[in-house]
């Protein structure tokens, strides 16, 4: 069974850091793209950043570029979210998400985690 | 960009056909992908390539895509679909490549 586990959220003051994990367990980590996508209170989803299974390849959003760098620990099956320059509007739930099979850039994600809050706040 | 515009909500009786469109400028080109998210839950994906169901999702659940509007569709519908729902496309341009989420539709079960 695909387990996804976000941990590293929490109260951060404008203009801080944060670095966000995700363990994934249940299949075979170094094969899947990733993802993480935010849902701000009350709001819908919004995709943050996606890398690819080698971790050479990555993607962001307009909104977290420059500021927020997404790895990868294929030892240690576990998805990374560097969050720096931190701003109110980056207030979410955020989840880690899995690609699907055979799509080293995933088209869509398959598996979600159940997030974790990070809340920008002075 | 790439913009997907959903209707905030839709309602239907216990037994009867949702529909929920997602609509984007020559949507019908795109593969489009739809996720269920009930309240205090993660999401989860329902329907994948417009039309196909991951398993363990019911054949109450399909999706079409053509033209600038794609559909999920839920037949029979029950107390237990009551949840956000939010549609997906993957876009291109140059060498950018982003996930494009709609605004999510609330589906509520009268």
């Amino acid at each position: 069974e695909v387990q996804l586990l976000e941990s590293g959220g929490g109260l951060v003051q404008p203009g801080g850091s944060l670095r966000l994990s995700c363990a994934a367990s249940g299949f075979t980590f170094s094969s899947y793209a990733m993802c993480w996508v935010r849902q701000a209170p009350g709001k819908g989803l919004e995709w943050v950043s996606v890398i690819n299974n080698s971790g050479v390849s990555t993607y962001y959003a307009d909104s977290v570029k420059g500021r927020f760098t997404i790895s990868r620990d294929n030892s240690k099956n576990t998805l990374y979210l560097q969050m720096n320059s931190l701003r109110a509007e980056d207030t979410a739930l955020y989840y880690c998400a899995k690609g699907p099979a055979q799509q080293l850039v995933p088209n869509y994600f398959d598996n979600w985690g159940q997030g974790t809050l990070v809340t920008v706040s002075s | 960009s790439y913009v997907l515009t959903q209707p905030p909500s839709v309602s239907v009786a216990p037994g009867k056909t949702a529909r929920i469109t997602c609509g984007g400028n020559n949507i019908g080109h795109k593969t489009l992908y739809w996720y269920q998210q009930k309240p205090g839950q993660a999401p989860v994906l329902v329907i994948y390539y417009d039309s196909d169901r991951p398993s363990g999702i019911p054949e109450r659940f399909s999706g079409s895509n053509s033209g600038n509007t794609a559909t999920l569709t839920i037949s029979r519908v029950e107390a237990g679909d009551e949840a956000d729902y939010y549609c997906q496309v993957w876009h291109s341009s140059s060498d950018h490549r982003i996930w494009v989420f709609g605004g999510g539709t609330k589906l509520t079960v009268l």
